[in-house]
C-alpha cells in the first residue's frame, strides 16, 4: 500500500474553502509537498513545507503540518472551478526518493 | 510552465520491445528524477540522476535504466516491455523542489 494516504474524492461549491488531508508514515521526511495535476498533464508544484515548520501560507493556499500526528493538510480559500484537479501529497527524503499519495480528486461545483 | 520538456508525448509499443523516453530542462538543473504513474495512482519513484550518476533507485527491475548527459538532459530506457509498463512516465528536474514535465504516455499492447 501507499506510505502516504489521502482521501480519494472531495467536492465543494465555488467560493467555499477546500481542505485536502494527507497522512504520512516516515517521521524522517525532510520536505512535504502539494502538487496539482490536471487531466492529461504533468504535475504542477503548488507549495511545499520544510519538516520543521508548522504552517505556510501562499496567497489562497495554506499548508498545515502536524508532525506529531504525521498529518499534512492543504486549504484552498475561495475555491474556483479552475481548481478542479487531482491533488497529490508527497514526502521526500534527502532530496532523493519522493513518495506520493494516490491523489485526491477535487471537484468544484458552480 | 516548468521549462521541463519530454518526448515523445505518446508512444505505443508491443510486449518485448524496448523504448527510450527523453527529458530536458531549460534550467539546467543537475538533478533529474523519473517516475512512473499508473492510471489512477500517484507517481512511483524509478530513479534519480545527479551529475550523470545514478543517485537513488526505487523498487523497479534492472530493465529500467537511465542516462544523464553533460547538458543534464536525460533518458529512461525500458527493455523487454510488459503490459504493466503501460503508464505515464514523468521526469522531474531539481532536488529540494522538483519540477515536472508533462509526461510521456506509454501504451504496451
Amino acid at each position: 500500500g501507499e506510505d502516504v494516504e489521502q482521501s480519494l474524492f472531495l467536492s465543494v461549491r465555488e467560493g467555499d474553502s477546500s481542505v485536502i488531508n494527507c497522512t504520512y508514515t516516515d517521521s524522517s521526511s525532510t520536505y512535504l509537498y502539494w502538487y496539482k495535476q490536471e487531466p492529461g498533464a504533468g504535475l504542477q508544484l503548488l507549495t511545499y513545507i520544510f519538516s520543521n515548520m508548522d504552517m505556510k501560507q501562499d496567497q489562497r493556499l495554506t499548508v498545515l503540518l502536524n508532525k506529531k500526528d504525521k498529518h499534512l493538510s492543504l486549504r484552498i480559500a475561495d475555491t474556483q472551478t479552475g481548481d478542479s484537479a487531482i491533488y497529490f501529497c508527497a514526502e521526500s527524503f534527502n532530496n532523493n526518493d519522493m513518495r506520493f499519495g494516490a491523489g485526491t480528486r477535487l471537484t468544484v461545483k458552480p | 510552465e516548468t521549462g521541463v520538456t519530454q518526448s515523445p508525448t505518446h508512444l505505443i509499443k508491443t510486449r518485448g520491445q524496448q523504448v527510450t523516453l527523453r527529458c530536458s530542462s531549460q534550467s539546467g538543473h543537475n538533478t533529474v528524477s523519473w517516475y512512473q504513474q499508473a492510471l489512477g495512482q500517484g507517481p512511483q519513484f524509478i530513479f534519480q540522476y545527479y551529475r550523470e550518476e545514478e543517485n537513488g533507485r526505487g523498487n523497479f527491475p534492472p530493465r529500467f535504466s537511465g542516462l544523464q548527459f553533460p547538458n543534464y538532459s536525460s533518458e529512461l530506457n525500458v527493455n523487454a516491455l510488459e503490459l504493466d509498463d503501460s503508464a505515464l512516465y514523468l521526469c522531474a528536474s531539481g532536488a529540494d523542489t522538483q519540477y515536472f514535465g508533462p509526461g510521456t504516455r506509454l501504451t504496451v499492447l
